[in-house]
C-alpha cells in the first residue's frame, strides 16, 4: 500500500499569509495526487487535481505542484474561509491513501 | 442539481449488520465508478472500496475485506455498502463518493456500540 505522510499536522496563521501543506508518497505516485479541503460537518471539497490543477471554481489563491514523491499545497494569500482541515489524496493505486490532513487555525 | 444522499446509518451492536444505500440524482450513476470513504469521530478521511460502473468489479480496504460488500443498482440509480461482522472501529461518518465528478453525499453515522 502506498502511505502518504502529511505535514504539518495542523498551523496557525493569520489571514494574509501564505501556507505551504506538504504531503509525500511512500513510493512514486507520478501525478495522481489530489487535494480536498473540509469544513466541519461537511464532506470534503477538490481543490486541485493532478497535482497541479485547479478545480472549476476554485480560488486562483490555491495551487499545487509536484511529482513523483513529493507534493506541495499552497495558499498564496489566507482568507477568512480558508481556516478548515485539507487533505492529499493519492489515486495511483489501490488501496487509495489519503494523508493524515492539515488543520489550519487562525492565528 | 448533481447530487448524492446516503442513508441506512444508525446504532448497531458489536458483531451486527447495517446496509447503507446512497441514491444519486441530477446524472446517471452508471457512468461511473463510485467509492465509500468513512470518517472515524475527530479523525481524517479513509478510503473503504470502490465499484466500476457496471460492478463486475471491486476493491476493499484490507480493515474491511471479507466483512463489506459494495454493490450497484443501476436501475435504480443507487450504490449500497453491505457492512456485516460489524467492529466498534467501524464507528465513522460513511460518504458515498463520485471521484470523477468529485460529488459527495452528506453522509451516514454509524455507530457500533453495545
Amino acid at each position: 500500500d502506498i502511505q502518504m505522510t502529511q505535514s504539518p499536522s495542523s498551523l496557525s496563521a493569520s489571514v494574509g499569509d501564505r501556507v505551504t501543506i506538504t504531503c509525500r508518497a511512500s513510493q512514486g505516485i507520478r501525478n495522481d495526487l489530489a487535494w480536498y479541503q473540509q469544513k466541519p460537518g461537511k464532506a470534503p471539497k477538490r481543490l486541485i487535481y493532478a497535482a497541479s490543477n485547479l478545480q472549476s471554481g476554485v480560488p486562483p489563491r490555491f495551487s499545487g505542484s509536484g511529482s513523483g514523491t513529493e507534493f506541495i499545497l499552497t495558499i498564496s494569500t489566507l482568507q477568512p474561509e480558508d481556516f478548515a482541515t485539507y487533505y492529499c489524496l493519492q489515486h495511483n493505486s489501490y488501496p487509495l491513501t489519503f494523508g493524515g490532513g492539515t488543520k489550519v487555525e487562525i492565528k | 442539481e448533481v447530487q448524492l444522499v446516503e442513508s441506512g446509518g444508525g446504532l448497531v451492536q458489536p458483531g451486527g449488520s447495517l446496509r447503507l444505500s446512497c441514491a444519486a440524482s441530477g446524472f446517471t450513476l452508471s457512468s461511473y465508478w463510485m467509492h465509500w470513504v468513512r470518517q472515524a469521530p475527530g479523525k481524517g478521511l479513509v478510503w473503504v472500496s470502490r465499484i466500476d460502473s457496471d460492478g463486475s468489479d471491486t476493491s476493499y480496504a484490507d480493515s474491511v475485506k471479507g466483512r463489506f460488500t459494495i454493490s450497484r443498482d443501476n436501475v435504480k440509480n443507487t450504490l449500497h455498502l453491505q457492512m456485516n461482522s460489524l467492529r466498534a472501529e467501524d464507528t465513522a461518518v460513511y460518504y458515498c463518493w463520485g471521484y470523477h465528478m468529485d460529488v459527495w453525499g452528506k453522509g451516514t453515522t454509524v455507530t457500533v456500540s453495545s
